[in-house]
């Protein structure tokens, strides 16, 4: 199995709120990416890092920002938290753009 | 709009059958497909990629691709109750190379 921890993997907090989801790899992978999925939309990406400091914005990135200071951890920050963000969160990581990629246990976030 | 479609389902099929799940892509330039498996409540699995047009084998699983007519399947030989669960698939768009879009998935019960 990739080498990928997703943390917390549970988490209810309230609408405005900020919460941050953190991603840590083993692998050593240049990309690292975060997804969302809910039912009747599928996966959808968030943002995505093609390396340290370097990231760029998924199809749904509004209301959410990363970081990626190091190699082996990509953070998604909600800065303050709506219902709407409500969701199951993949964290992904592949070795070079094209390769497969290999998805973490995910974080199942309510916001009440 | 980019899009992955896939059947909308469910499928079911007998024990033992064989199961084929079909997936049409709107980007003729797309160079790469991959198929991942999905348990109830789990993360995306990786289980095929293809990158030519033909066929690709891996035990149970046959991938196969034919860029002409957009189309990529899976299909899988001597259906099990265990691979019972929602397939994705998924390609990199011409200019996303680093951006898997996914498609929303097909569910699959194979009945004892």
């Amino acid at each position: 199995d990739a080498g990928i921890t997703q943390s917390p993997r549970h988490k209810v907090t309230e609408t405005g709120t900020p919460v941050t989801l953190r991603c840590h790899q083993t692998e050593n992978h240049r990309y690292m990416y975060w997804y969302r999925q809910d039912p009747g939309h599928g996966l959808r990406l968030i943002h995505y890092s093609y390396g340290v400091k370097d990231t760029d914005k998924g199809e749904v990135s509004d209301g959410y920002s990363v970081s990626r200071s190091k190699t082996e951890d990509f953070l998604l920050t909600l800065e303050s938290a709506t219902s709407s963000q409500t969701s199951v969160y993949f964290c992904a990581i592949s070795e070079q753009g094209e390769t497969p990629m290999h998805f973490g246990d995910g974080t199942r976030l309510s916001i009440l | 709009q980019k899009e992955v479609e896939q059947n909308s389902g469910p499928l079911s099929v007998p024990e033992g059958a064989i199961a084929s799940l079909n997936c049409t892509y709107s980007d003729r330039g797309s160079q790469s497909f991959f198929w991942y498996r999905q348990y109830s409540g789990k993360s995306p699995e990786l289980i095929m990629f293809i990158y030519s047009n033909g066929d690709k084998e891996d035990g149970r699983f046959t991938a196969q691709l034919n860029k002409a007519s957009q189309y990529v399947s899976l299909l899988i030989r001597d259906s099990q109750p265990s691979d019972s669960a929602t397939y994705l698939c998924a390609t990199h768009y011409t200019g996303a190379n680093s951006k898997l879009t996914f498609g929303k998935g097909i569910t699959l019960s194979v009945r004892p």
